[in-house]
């Protein structure tokens, strides 16, 4: 059973920067059937993807966010990891890790994230 | 980047069959995936592609597709049903993007 677990610091300054990690077992980070994301939850508010970055190295950043964010992968570990600059108020927020499948299926596209970390939550607060 | 939209809260009778409702211009080019999100929990997948469940989801849930629109339908709906749901999809430039959810409240 594959599982994920984010760990990092749970409170962050305003200007400096979040990072957090995923630990992945149970499968392997390498698998090219698959890819890595970030998600977050402001407190009380709905899911906001962040990031995502797939087996070649491929990143795609949520655009909102991509001045800030750089996602990268350690696969030697199999860890991917988030860094979220220059934060605010506004970036306190629980973070999730979570695996994604990008390819064919049902006869179209799919893409669909099926296995997620516990999440933790990040506050922002001097 | 593409929107998804939900309605922000749907209720249903115990028992009674509900569809919630997902629109945005990448659902007719991908599949919307759909995750159910319990108080102090990590969101679960339950639906992906035209209509496939993942291991361990109740046969009770049910998605579809047409036009702009996705849907999840949970036909029978349980008080342990009671929950946020979240639909997924991809938009042209290769970015994911949620729905603002949807609270479904079990009456």
């Amino acid at each position: 059973q594959l599982q994920l677990q984010e760990s990092g610091p749970g409170l962050v300054k305003p200007s400096e920067t979040l990072s957090l990690t995923c630990t992945v077992s149970g499968g392997s980070i390498s698998s090219s059937s698959y890819y890595w994301g970030w998600i977050r939850q402001p407190p009380g508010k709905g899911l906001e993807w962040i990031g995502s970055i797939y087996y070649s190295g491929s990143t795609y950043y949520n655009p909102s966010l991509k001045s800030r964010v750089t996602i990268s992968v350690d696969t030697s570990k199999n860890q991917f990891s988030l860094k979220l600059s220059s934060v605010t108020a506004a970036d306190t927020a629980v973070y999730y890790c979570a695996r994604g499948y990008s390819g064919y299926c049902s006869g179209g596209s799919c893409y669909f994230l099926d296995y997620w970390g516990q999440g933790t939550l990040v506050t922002v607060s001097s | 980047s593409s929107e998804l939209t939900q309605d922000p809260a749907v209720s249903v009778a115990l028992g009674q069959t509900v569809r919630i409702t997902c629109q945005g211009d990448s659902l007719r080019s991908y599949y919307a995936s759909w995750y159910q999100q319990k108080p102090g929990q990590a969101p679960v997948l339950v639906i992906y592609g035209k209509n496939n469940r993942p291991s361990g989801i109740p046969d009770r849930f049910s998605g579809s597709s047409s036009g702009n629109t996705a849907s999840l339908t949970i036909t029978g709906a349980q008080a342990e049903d009671e929950a946020d749901y979240y639909c997924n999809s991809r938009d042209s430039s290769g970015n994911l993007v949620f729905g603002g959810g949807t609270k479904l409240t079990v009456l």
